[in-house]
């Protein structure tokens, strides 16, 4: 079965950074990509970016490009997003969905629980 | 590519159908959109890929349609459970995009 449990709530001050897991099972990631998702509360859904194994160029909305970094630990099987320079119209919750291919343009059959980061002073 | 979805509200009792729409602001490659269900505190879920064909294990009263810049998504007899936000995605332009959803209230 296809499992992608993410690491649990966070609080920030503004300025901070945050690192969100998703730990992965059940299936060989070399078929298919990591994907960040982000909901603001009361908001739709927001694509953040975009890791497939094997690819030192992890692709990222514009939004994010200059603060976010995207990571896979093969080892793991464990995908990382790190956010920067933390603002309040960060707070949301960053879910981690599994793409059903290896490429970027893809769309998501398995999602993580989500993690709730809160951005306040 | 922004995706308008419409209506924004939808209200409807057990029994109806439902159709919900997703405008695409310029051609999508193909028929790269997806649809998503959404309940409250809850991930989203796959229903719909490729326009037309219904992700594992999803009822078939779900059936989707279109192509280039326009798409549906009709429920065809409503339950309880299908309360829910909507949400479309375009995959054939990076990046990819969200619709701003429709929620369906039973």
């Amino acid at each position: 079965q296809v499992h992608l449990v993410q690491s649990g709530a966070e609080v920030k001050k503004p300025g901070a950074s945050v690192t969100v897991s998703c730990k992965t099972s059940g299936f060989n990631i070399s078929h298919y990509s990591i994907n960040w998702v982000r909901q603001a509360p009361g908001r739709g859904l927001d694509w953040v970016g975009w890791i497939s194994d094997g690819n030192v160029f992890p692709q990222f909305s514009l939004n994010f490009r200059d603060r976010l970094t995207i990571t896979w630990d093969a080892p793991t099987a464990t995908a990382y997003m790190d956010l920067r320079s933390l603002t309040s119209e960060d707070t949301a919750i960053y879910y981690c969905a599994r793409g059903i291919s290896a490429s970027v343009s893809t769309h998501f059959d398995h999602w993580g629980q989500g993690t709730l980061v809160s951005v306040s002073s | 590519v922004v995706l308008t979805q419409s209506p924004g509200t939808l209200s409807l009792s057990p029994g109806e159908g439902a159709t919900l729409f997703c405008r695409a602001s310029q051609g999508i490659g193909g028929t790269s959109v997806a649809w998503y269900q959404q309940k409250r505190g809850q991930a989203p879920r796959l229903l719909i890929y490729g326009a037309a064909t219904r992700a594992t294990g999803i009822p078939d009263r779900f059936s989707g349609s279109g192509s280039g810049t326009d798409f549906t998504l009709t429920i065809s007899s409503l339950e309880p459970e299908d309360s829910a936000m909507y949400y479309c995605q375009q995959y054939g332009n990076i990046p990819l995009t969200f619709g701003g959803g429709t929620n369906v209230g039973i």
